[in-house]
C-alpha cells in the first residue's frame, strides 16, 4: 500500500505561513473527511496537530490549520516559530479499513 | 493524564517471533480502538495495524506487510493490548509505538501515543 505524497522538506522564515501538501487518491483523501495532521520532533513520539482536515485538538497552536481540495489536503503553519522545526507528516482512512501515512515532511527555519 | 506505556521490545533474530505489550493508564480502555504504528530508523510512520473496542466488535485490521505475521489481541481486564509479531525479517527493524485511535477528536485520528519500544532484527 502506498504511503500518501508529501513534499520531503519545506522551508520558510520565522513569521513567513508555510504550506505542507498531502496527496492521495479517491480511495483515501479524497474520499473521506479522516485526514490528520502530526507533529514530530526527534527523538520524541509525534503529536496530533489537526484531525478530520481542519479541526484542532485541545493544546495545539491556532498557528496551525488544515484544509483539503479533491485528493489534496494541506497543513499551513502561520507566523513560523523555532518551535515549529519538526517533522509533520499526514494521515487518512482507506477505503480498505487501513490507516495510511505521508512520508513526511521536514519544516526548516532559514 | 491519558498514558500508554509499551514494553517487550529488544534484539532478535529472522524468522524469530517477539511480544510487545502497552498498558493504559488515564482513560477508559475499553471504549478505545488501540493501533500499533512504527517507524524505521531515520524512516516515517507506518501503521501496521488496530483492534476495535469489544462493542465494535473487537475484530483486528492489519496492514498488508504484515498482515500474515502479525497479530493484535488486547485484554479489557488488565487495560493491555498486544503486538505478536512472528515470522520476523530486518526490514521489521522499527520503533513501534503503541496509540489510540479516535479516542477523543475524531475518527481515525491517533490521539493518543505512548513512547515506543525498539524492534531490532538482525542475525
Amino acid at each position: 500500500q502506498s504511503a500518501l505524497t508529501q513534499p520531503a522538506s519545506v522551508s520558510g522564515s520565522p513569521g513567513q505561513s508555510i504550506t505542507i501538501s498531502c496527496t492521495g487518491t479517491s480511495s483515501d483523501v479524497g474520499g473521506y473527511e479522516y485526514v490528520s495532521w502530526y507533529q514530530q520532533h526527534p527523538g520524541r513520539a509525534p503529536k496530533l496537530i489537526i484531525y478530520e482536515v481542519s479541526n484542532r485538538p485541545s493544546g495545539a497552536s491556532n498557528r496551525f490549520s488544515g484544509s483539503k481540495s479533491g485528493n489534496t489536503a494541506s497543513l499551513t503553519i502561520s507566523g513560523l516559530q523555532a518551535e515549529d522545526e519538526a517533522n509533520y507528516y499526514c494521515s487518512s482512512y482507506r477505503s480498505n479499513s487501513a490507516l495510511v501515512f505521508g512520508g513526511g515532511t521536514k519544516v526548516t527555519l532559514v | 493524564e491519558m498514558q500508554l506505556d509499551e514494553s517487550g521490545g529488544g534484539l532478535v533474530k529472522p524468522g524469530e517471533s517477539l511480544t510487545i505489550s502497552c498498558a493504559a493508564s488515564g482513560f477508559t480502555f475499553t471504549i478505545a480502538w488501540l493501533s500499533w504504528v512504527r517507524q524505521a530508523p531515520g524512516k516515517g510512520l507506518e501503521w501496521v495495524g488496530r483492534v476495535r473496542s469489544k462493542s465494535h466488535g473487537g475484530t483486528p485490521d492489519y496492514a498488508a506487510p504484515v498482515r500474515d505475521r502479525f497479530t493484535i489481541s488486547r485484554d479489557d481486564s488488565k487495560n493491555t493490548v498486544y503486538l505478536h509479531l512472528n515470522s520476523l525479517k530486518t526490514e521489521d527493524t522499527a520503533v513501534y509505538f503503541c496509540t489510540a485511535e479516535g479516542y477523543g477528536y475524531g475518527y481515525h485520528a491517533v490521539d493518543i501515543w505512548g513512547r515506543g519500544t525498539m524492534v531490532t532484527v538482525s542475525s
